[in-house]
C-alpha cells in the first residue's frame, strides 16, 4: 500500500515561473510532513516541513500547502532557478512512530 | 553541528557474497536511525529503522538486517546478495522521531 504518492514524475518548467509538485497521502493518521530535494547520487536535503495544524508554510521561494480534507499537499517553487532542477521527495509521519513514509518523487527540470 | 557518514560510497558485489554497510552520526546523542533504499527508479524505501541501541524495526521481510552495537553507528548488513538489492542505500537520523530528517550521502550497490 503506497501511502504517500507523487503522481507526476516528471515535470519542466521555464525559468522564472512556477514549479508546482503534488503529493497525496492516504493515511489520515500523518500529521507532519516534509519535502526533500535530491540530486543524483547524493542523499536528499530537507526543503521545508508542515505541520497538520497549519495549511501552508512558507520558507524564501518554497511554500508548502496542506489541504488535509484531501489529503494533499504541494509544493510551490517562486520563481524556478535552473538549480532546482533535481527530484523531490515528499514524506509523511505521525508523531511518536518515529517512522518517515515517502513518495515515489517527481523530478523537476528547470529550463533556462 | 551534526554531521553523517555512510561508507563505501560505492560497491560492486557478486551475487551471494556478504554485504556490510556502515553509517555513523556525529555531533548528537540517542539519535534516531534509519537505513532506506531507493531503487532504481522508484522512491525511498524504508528499510529498518533504530530508536535505541540494540533496537531495530524491520519494515520490509527480505534478506538483510540491520543493528545497532553504539548509539551512534547502523549498519546493514546482509549473508547473501541477490541482484534484486542493487540500490542506493541511505541512511538517515533525526531527533525525537519528528522533524526534518538528515541523510547521509548514501551508498550506491550494484551487485552482479
Amino acid at each position: 500500500d503506497q501511502q504517500v504518492k507523487q503522481n507526476s514524475p516528471s515535470l519542466s518548467v521555464q525559468e522564472g515561473r512556477i514549479s508546482i509538485l503534488n503529493c497525496d497521502y492516504t493515511n489520515s493518521m500523518f500529521d507532519y510532513f516534509l519535502w526533500y530535494k535530491k540530486y543524483p547520487a547524493e542523499g536528499p536535503t530537507f526543503l521545508i516541513s508542515i505541520s497538520s495544524i497549519k495549511d501552508k508554510n512558507e520558507d524564501g521561494r518554497f511554500t508548502v500547502f496542506l489541504n488535509k480534507s484531501a489529503k494533499h499537499l504541494s509544493l510551490h517553487i517562486v520563481p524556478s532557478q535552473p538549480g532546482d532542477s533535481a527530484v523531490y521527495f515528499c514524506a509523511g509521519t505521525t508523531s511518536g512512530t518515529y517512522k518517515y513514509i515517502f513518495g515515489t518523487g517527481t523530478r523537476l527540470k528547470v529550463l533556462a | 553541528s551534526q554531521t553523517i557518514h555512510q561508507w563505501p560510497a560505492t560497491l560492486v558485489q557478486p551475487v551471494g557474497s556478504p554485504l556490510s554497510l556502515e553509517c555513523t552520526v556525529e555531533g548528537t546523542s540517542n539519535p534516531n536511525l534509519y537505513w532506506y533504499r531507493q531503487a532504481a527508479g522508484r522512491g525511498l524505501q524504508l528499510l529498518f529503522y533504530s530508536v535505541g541501541i540494540g533496537q531495530i524495526s524491520s519494515e520490509v521481510p527480505q534478506n538483510l538486517s540491520a543493528s545497532r552495537p553504539q548509539d551512534r553507528q547502523f549498519i546493514l548488513s546482509s549473508k547473501k546478495l541477490l541482484l534484486s538489492d542493487s540500490g542506493f542505500y541511505l541512511c538517515a537520523w533525526s531527533v525525537e522521531g519528528e522533524g526534518e530528517q538528515f541523510f547521509g550521502p548514501g551508498t550506491r550497490l550494484t551487485v552482479l
